[in-house]
This record gives structure tokens, C-alpha cells and sequence, in this order.
């Protein structure tokens, strides 16, 4: 059965930074793409950035660029999303989510966390 | 950037009432569309992808259609389970996007 747990979410002032983590479980890591999808408090969904199963490839939405990095590490089947320089416009659940190919081109979200929560405050 | 507009915002239904929810795109995508469920207090649920594919344990009332710039995703026969927000979402160029949801509520 294919997991996923986000951690590392909680309040950060404006300015801070927080790193993300997603802990995968259930399939084999290394051979899928991985991405990171945020919420706003009841608003929509946002894509955020991406990674390729060789963690070669990333790509990034324009809200975040130069701010946050996506990465990975197979040996611990880990998805992580540093976070830096963090606005009042970030605060959001932070889902991780799988895709269904090692690729990151096209192919769905087939699974998703349960995500976490960022706020940023003073 | 590809802007997906949904309509309606929110729907009030009966259940076994047949629900349509259309996603428009801001210029042609293609097959990568996708849709995905969100119930209240849960992650979202992937339900159809590449616009008519079903997905494995989604009961067969789900169903996709479009091309182009139109997409439109169905449900027939509601059930109170159903009560939820729908989400397209194109993965055809980067950034990706999503459409603004369209929530379902059951009456």
C-alpha cells in the first residue's frame, strides 16, 4: 500500500524558513516522479514544484522560484521541499504527492498525503 | 501560463441526479487533463485521468470527456458520498494548473 507522511509544517515568522519532509513507503521511490501541491485555507489547489524519480530534473511554479527547493533521497525514500525567505501568501497545507511515472512530464498524481500545515506569521 | 476555469463554482444536488462539471482551458491541452476529488478535511483523490481514463476503485458514475479546450466531468447518478470539491488539472506545460474547484453538496 502506497504511504505518504509529510512532516516539519508549524508556524514560521515572515522572513524564516522551514524544511519539509515526506516519508514514502509502499512502492519503489527511485522510479517515480514526486511533487509538492499547497492549499491556501479554503482556497484551491497550487502546484508548487517537481521532481524526476533520478532527481535530476525540477521545476518550479513562479511563486516560489529562487525560494524553495524540491530534493530527494532514495536511501530514505524522502521527498523534502526547503523552504527560505518565507511570505504571509505561503501559509498553506503542503501535500506531497506521487506521480505515476519517473517522468515528469504529462502523467497524474495518483497518490497524495495527508499534508501539512505552514503558517506564516509574526 | 494555462488558465482552467471550471463551472459551475458550486452545486446544490439531489441525490441520483446526474452532476456535469465543465473545466475550460486558456488554449488547447491536449490529453493531459486531469480530475480529482476532494472531500472536506481530506487530501484530494485522483478520479479520472488523461481526460476519460478511469482509475481503480473509482466507482464507474465518474466520467470524463473533452478535447481541446473543453472538458467536462460527470457523475451520474449522485450519491451522498459524492459531497465534495472537484478539481481539473492540466499537466500538458509548466506551471502546471488547476481549475478553481466546483463544490458538490448534496441536498
Amino acid at each position: 500500500e502506497v504511504q505518504l507522511l509529510e512532516s516539519g509544517g508549524g508556524l514560521v515568522q515572515p522572513g524564516g524558513s522551514l524544511r519539509l519532509s515526506c516519508a514514502a513507503s509502499g512502492f519503489t521511490f527511485s522510479s517515480y516522479a514526486m511533487t509538492w501541491v499547497r492549499q491556501a485555507p479554503g482556497k484551491g489547489l497550487e502546484w508548487v514544484s517537481v521532481i524526476s524519480g533520478s532527481a535530476g530534473t525540477t521545476y518550479y511554479a513562479d511563486s516560489v522560484k529562487g525560494r524553495f527547493t524540491i530534493s530527494r533521497d532514495s536511501s530514505k525514500n524522502t521527498l523534502y521541499l526547503q523552504m527560505n525567505s518565507l511570505r504571509a501568501e505561503d501559509t498553506a497545507v503542503y501535500y506531497c504527492a506521487k506521480k505515476d511515472s519517473i517522468a515528469v512530464a504529462g502523467t497524474p498524481f495518483d497518490y497524495w498525503g495527508q499534508g501539512t500545515l505552514v503558517t506564516v506569521s509574526s | 501560463e494555462i488558465v482552467l476555469t471550471q463551472s459551475p463554482d458550486f452545486q446544490s444536488v439531489t441525490p441520483k441526479e446526474k452532476v456535469t462539471i465543465t473545466c475550460r482551458a486558456s488554449q488547447s491541452i491536449g490529453s493531459s487533463v486531469h480530475w480529482y476529488q476532494q472531500k472536506p478535511d481530506q487530501s484530494p483523490k485522483l478520479l479520472i485521468k488523461y481526460v476519460s481514463q478511469s482509475i481503480s476503485g473509482v466507482p464507474s458514475r465518474f466520467s470524463g470527456s473533452g478535447s481541446g479546450t473543453d472538458f467536462t466531468l460527470t457523475i451520474n447518478s449522485l450519491e451522498a458520498e459524492d459531497a465534495a470539491a472537484y478539481y481539473c488539472h492540466q499537466s500538458s506545460s509548466f506551471p502546471w494548473t488547476f481549475g478553481q474547484g466546483t463544490k458538490v453538496e448534496i441536498k
